[in-house]
């Protein structure tokens, strides 16, 4: 059964620094892996997708890193900004049988970013 | 384009009464996903459909909980007899049908928050 882990489960910074957030997965059998955000009370913003095939995806500030074999991926917030503070969520989509039509998720992230 | 819509965004009901919460997909996706998120809990699926059909739904509890997706209108997540462990955040996702669909990004609505009283 896959299992998501994030670390830290919370993060307190200074506007502007760099950041790194963390995730690992305990099967490496996978499609592929998504980074989300979600704010409070509201619904999941798809930040990056990674396939197993890649090795990571870069958008603006964000860049996001997978290595299948050993199971982990981080996401890298460069210049961090007080609108950065949210939950950050990991995702990855199994590749085995029924496994592979779902995302499991950890429990994420909550990022606050201090002016 | 819009995205994918839920409806009611917020659901009060009473101990015992039926609860439906509506999804439609992003225009021509064609896969639906529904996941629940629990009260300081991570996200977990429940169930996956496509139109007519349920394609996987191991992750739906066993009594209580159905879900469709008709060939017209919107995917269907239905709660009866809801008990106050059923207060959650219900999201929907839906994806394309592009190749492997197993690689296609899913994309999630603004959820249905369920309070029961």
């Amino acid at each position: 059964k896959q299992e998501v882990t994030q670390i830290p489960a919370a993060l307190s910074v200074p506007e502007g620094e760099n950041l790194v957030l963390n995730c690992s997965f305990t099967d490496s059998a996978i499609y592929n892996l998504q980074w989300f955000r979600q704010d409070p009370g509201k619904g999941l913003t798809s930040l990056l997708l990674i396939q197993s095939s890649q090795r990571e995806q870069t958008s603006g500030r964000l860049n996001a890193s997978l290595d299948k074999s050993s199971g982990r991926s981080t996401l890298y917030i460069a210049a961090s900004q007080p609108g950065d503070s949210a939950t950050y969520l990991c995702a990855v989509r199994g590749a085995a049988g029924a496994g592979s039509y779902q995302l499991t998720f950890g429990k994420g992230t909550k990022l606050s970013v201090i002016p | 384009n819009a995205g994918v819509m839920q409806n009611p965004r917020h659901l009060v009901r009473r101990r015992g009464q039926e609860a439906r919460l509506r999804c439609s997909p992003m225009k021509g996706h064609s896969h639906v996903y529904w996941y629940r998120q629990l009260p300081e809990e991570g996200l977990k699926f429940m169930v996956y459909l496509q139109k007519e059909n349920i394609i996987d739904e191991s992750g739906m509890p066993k009594e209580r909980f159905s879900a469709e997706f008709p060939k017209e209108g919107p995917s269907i997540l239905r709660i009866q007899q809801v008990v106050r462990g059923d207060s959650a955040a219900y999201f929907c996702a839906s994806s394309p049908r592009l190749g492997v669909a197993a690689y296609n990004e899913q994309f999630f609505g603004p959820g249905t928050r369920l309070t029961v009283l």
